[in-house]
């Protein structure tokens, strides 16, 4: 069975703080993709990344960075210079070939100005 | 143009009624789904169409019938709609038959409310 666990519920920040969302999954599958999602107040799921398991690079889009361990089996993501609007839900996600995507429960990011 | 399109956005009704959602995409994909998000934000699949055939149902009561006309459209019809089937419902579009082949698009989501 797939499962993914965002163990932060909720994470306030100040503006311009770094912010680290957790992500930990747990697959038998060798091959499978890894997905974030953000959900702004406004209720739509915006994707933001997907990398799959053969592809430990990390990745920098703006300010924004993920970091995949399979060691731990964790797909973190890092949010640089915190901005009000990041304030959102953010939703880690795992896909294997043999089973849907499952998401995490998500994490309510709030950015203070 | 809006990719994923469904409506309506909000739907306020009784219990015992019957309602639909209508979802439409114009990416040109394959596959078409129904995510229930409920009151804690918790999301997961209810269906999943890929070229008009049902291939996924997770375990969902048979009070809930999806039907798509087309690839591009994917309704979802309540019958007898409960309390507990309030919730924020979302359609979805991907290219191929798991969304690993192509990343999901979402709709805006439809806010169902059963009083």
């Amino acid at each position: 069975a797939q499962k993914v666990t965002q163990a932060q519920t909720e994470i306030s920040v100040v503006e311009k703080e770094d912010v680290t969302l957790d992500c930990v999954y747990e697959t038998r599958d060798t091959t499978y993709y890894l997905f974030w999602y953000k959900q702004p107040p406004s209720g739509e799921l915006v994707f933001l990344i997907r990398r799959n398991s053969f592809d430990e690079q990390n990745e920098i889009s703006g300010r924004y960075s993920w970091n995949f361990q399979k060691s731990t089996s964790s797909f973190n993501f890092t949010i640089t210079a915190s901005q009000v609007v990041d304030s959102a839900v953010y939703f880690c996600a795992l896909e294997t070939s043999g089973s849907r995507l499952t998401f995490g429960e998500g994490t309510q990011l709030t950015v203070n100005p | 143009d809006t990719a994923v399109s469904q409506t309506p956005k909000y739907l306020v009704t009784q219990m015992g009624n019957d309602k639909s959602i209508k979802c439409e995409q114009n990416l040109g994909h394959d596959t078409m789904y129904w995510y229930k998000q409920d009151s804690k934000k918790f999301l997961k699949i209810m269906f999943s169409y890929n070229n008009k055939e049902l291939i996924i149902n997770e375990t969902v009561p048979n009070r809930f019938s999806p039907k798509s006309p087309d690839k591009a459209h994917l309704n979802l019809h309540i019958n007898s709609l409960e309390l507990g089937d309030s919730a924020v419902y979302f359609c979805a579009s991907s290219q191929g038959g798991f969304s690993y082949n192509s990343p999901l698009h979402f709709g805006n989501g439809t806010r169902l409310t059963v009083t």
